[in-house]
């Protein structure tokens, strides 16, 4: 099983962020696991942002809730993030995962957020 | 509110062993959590899952050299025949009620 983040490198301030993952070795479709987004700002902890099930049901960070859309292509065995009215506080290494206990990660995708 | 707690760092001599906690909010005693650890300039990578009867599975390729433990609330990663790569952060994790957490993390020092 591989996940790959992808997406631009710099966002400018107030826009969205968009990401992708690209999985690779195992079907969303399948339905057998949850797939989140997780961020990690530089010199700081992991922050998990929320997740996508293969019904589309999603579940959202309390603190970026109301920022935050995650959904699954099934047809490209993907799913994306989306973030928007981002700050600075939003630079951080993204990171995709799998299940409820994030078994395989991707290799990470550093976003700055800056003009 | 389901939270994790960790010490922020630990060390341990190379060859030793060390075991790092994770500890459960109250009442969470049930909870199963997975430890993933974090090397120096790379992302993280799954360890292992820990039940709480103590049970523990690990990642694909993790040596034995790790091994998970219960008591309580709190879960344990033991790390034997300490070796220079295991410097890392390690962190735990879990989920309930819809959200998933992390703990802060554990910046392990061989020393």
């Amino acid at each position: 099983v591989q996940l790959r983040e992808s997406g631009p490198g710099l966002v400018t301030p107030s826009q969205t962020l968009s990401l992708t993952c690209t999985v690779s070795g195992d079907f969303i479709s399948r339905g057998n696991y949850y797939w989140s987004w997780i961020r990690q700002p530089a010199g700081k902890g992991l922050e998990w942002i929320g997740r996508v099930y293969s019904s589309g049901t999603t579940a959202y960070n309390p603190s970026l809730k109301s920022r935050v859309t995650i959904s699954a292509d099934m047809s490209k065995n993907q799913f994306s993030l989306k973030l928007s009215s981002v700050t600075a506080a939003d630079t951080a290494v993204y990171y995709c995962a799998r299940g409820n206990f994030f078994d395989h990660w991707g290799q990470g995708t550093l976003v700055t957020v800056s003009s | 509110q389901l939270v994790l707690t960790q010490s922020p760092s630990a060390s341990a001599s190379l060859g030793a062993s060390v075991k790092l906690t994770c500890t459960l909010t109250s009442g969470h005693g049930s909870y199963a959590i997975a430890w993933h650890q974090q090397q120096p300039k790379k992302g993280p990578r799954f360890l292992m899952k820990v039940n709480g009867d103590g049970s523990h599975t690990r990642g694909d390729g993790i040596p034995d050299r790790f091994s998970g433990s219960s008591s309580g609330d709190e879960r344990f990663l033991t790390i034997s025949s300490l070796q220079s790569e295991d410097e890392a952060d390690y962190y735990c994790q879990t989920w309930g009620t819809g959200l998933w957490v992390f703990g802060g993390g554990t910046k392990l020092t061989v020393l």
